[in-house]
């Protein structure tokens, strides 16, 4: 079966732009995550939905950051007016128990 | 003090050995520890999970958790060269009733030498 799907693969943007980035899940995964993970590190979390609800945005780093999942599938993770900081591999990750979290290839963000 | 801790390594290890990877983490509640490989430019690859004190055991991996001391380890027996990989630590507070974030170390390089 298909795995999770994130799209563009890969992204530039001038500083001040602004992108969105696209995860579809798992087909009947009900949770998804969104993390950012920066060269070198290990991936942060941003974000948490289960099905159209977002519970924890406690990861989103400004206000720049917004993500949606308006119908409980396929979700967008919105940045606005980018900066260099912004530049890294934003995953995508679904689950159905809290076992495992599947990710995505990720989306890698540089801003110019 | 970090969340999560790991050595960043590179470990060096040679074909055949056992590779030993350690991560200790600050959250008394957490309740659930997992171990994912990332290998250069993929995106984490879930290996194990382990929610008890003691070891568990899937094939070559054996996953070890001491909630008391706070450390859980990986432990990769007859290492190949396809394991060579970052080994990304990762904890959870949350036992069961849905998702949670995972909060990850910075991973250790493993590399497995022919």
């Amino acid at each position: 079966g298909a795995g999770v799907s994130q799209s563009p693969r890969y992204k530039v943007a001038k500083r001040g732009q602004d992108v969105a980035l696209r995860c579809d899940p798992i087909s009947g995964h009900v949770s998804l995550f969104w993390y950012q993970q920066a060269l070198g590190q290990g991936p942060e979390f941003l974000t948490y939905f289960q099905n159209e609800a977002q519970l924890d945005k406690s990861g989103l780093p400004s206000d720049r950051f917004f993500a949606e999942r308006p119908e409980g599938s396929v979700s967008t993770l919105k940045i606005q007016r980018t900066q260099q900081e912004d530049s890294a591999v934003y995953l995508c990750a679904s689950s159905l128990t809290v076992d495992t979290q599947y990710f995505g290839p990720g989306t890698r963000l540089t801003v110019l | 003090q970090k969340e999560v801790e790991q050595n960043s390594g590179p470990l060096s290890v040679p074909e055949g050995a056992i590779a030993s990877l350690n991560c200790t983490y600050s959250d008394r509640g957490s309740q659930s520890f997992f171990w994912y490989r990332q290998y250069s430019g993929k995106s984490p690859e879930l290996i194990m999970f382990i929610y008890s004190n003691g070891d568990k055991e899937d094939g070559r991996f054996t996953a070890q958790l001491n909630k008391a001391s706070q450390y859980v380890s990986l432990l990769i027996r007859d290492s190949q060269p396809s394991d060579s990989a970052t080994y990304l630590c990762a904890v959870n507070p949350i036992l069961t009733g849905g998702g949670n974030k995972l909060t990850f170390g910075t991973g250790t390089q493993l590399k497995v030498e022919l």
